[in-house]
């Protein structure tokens, strides 16, 4: 049990593309869910936490007009990076986790995302 | 906020042999630390957690231990086995919280 579905795996666009990425949980209701960035050979970076129906809560340094978090179901959470450059180029990964004391968080499997 | 240091960051051992990893955490009140092992280009998989009123856990070749008091928990790897070479993430959590992953620790068994 316990799977999230994060889609797509892998982008390549043009810059000045919005890319929009998908996380679903499938057999849970994730009343959490954790966006990530993670550079080559480095830690898991949160971008932002999210709680379904409410705004995402942004980590320091992260702009919320760039990378816009909808979190409208207990199953589905999307990051969309809007006017991407190559610096956003990165792997970004979800998580998501349920109510309840120390629930562990379960990881999507990443989206590769290479602008050109 | 929450540090979290881990250490080393690489880590080479002998097929066979034990592999331990240590982190410490600074903020008193985190009560959750989970153990990720990630392979390249895949998600962190959960392979072990401890909460905060246990010391110590074990499953099969994997154990965790807590020192509250202290503030630092380890992973040790029994008869490591080289489908065991991967990057290996701590982290710290209060409650329901966000959590604070440690810099990672990249282990090579060798055979």
């Amino acid at each position: 049990g316990a799977v999230v579905s994060q889609h797509p795996s892998w982008v390549i666009c043009k810059s000045g593309t919005s890319v929009k990425i998908e996380c679903r949980s499938l057999d849970f209701q994730a009343t959490t869910m954790f966006w990530y960035r993670q550079f080559p050979k480095q830690s898991l970076m949160l971008m932002a936490t999210s709680n379904e129906g409410s705004k995402a809560t942004y980590e320091q340094g992260v702009e919320k007009d760039k990378f816009l978090i909808n979190h409208a179901s207990l199953t589905l959470s999307t990051l969309t990076v809007t006017s991407a450059h190559p610096e956003d180029s990165s792997f970004y990964i979800c998580s998501a986790t349920t109510n309840g004391f120390n629930q562990p968080q379960h990881f999507g499997d990443g989206t590769r995302l290479s602008i050109l | 906020g929450e540090n979290v240091e881990q250490h080393p960051s690489t880590l080479s051992v002998q097929e066979g042999d034990s592999a331990v990893i240590k982190c410490t955490y600074s903020d008193s009140a985190s009560n959750y630390f989970p153990w990720y092992k990630q392979e390249l280009g895949k998600r962190p998989q959960l392979i072990i957690d401890i909460r905060s009123n246990v010391g110590e856990k074990k499953d099969q070749r994997i154990a965790v231990t807590l020192n509250k008091t202290a503030k630092h928990f380890s992973l040790h790897i029994t008869e490591t086995q080289p489908e065991d070479s991967a990057v290996y993430f701590c982290a710290a959590r209060v409650n329901a919280g966000k959590s604070t992953f440690g810099d990672g620790t990249t282990l090579t068994v060798k055979p």
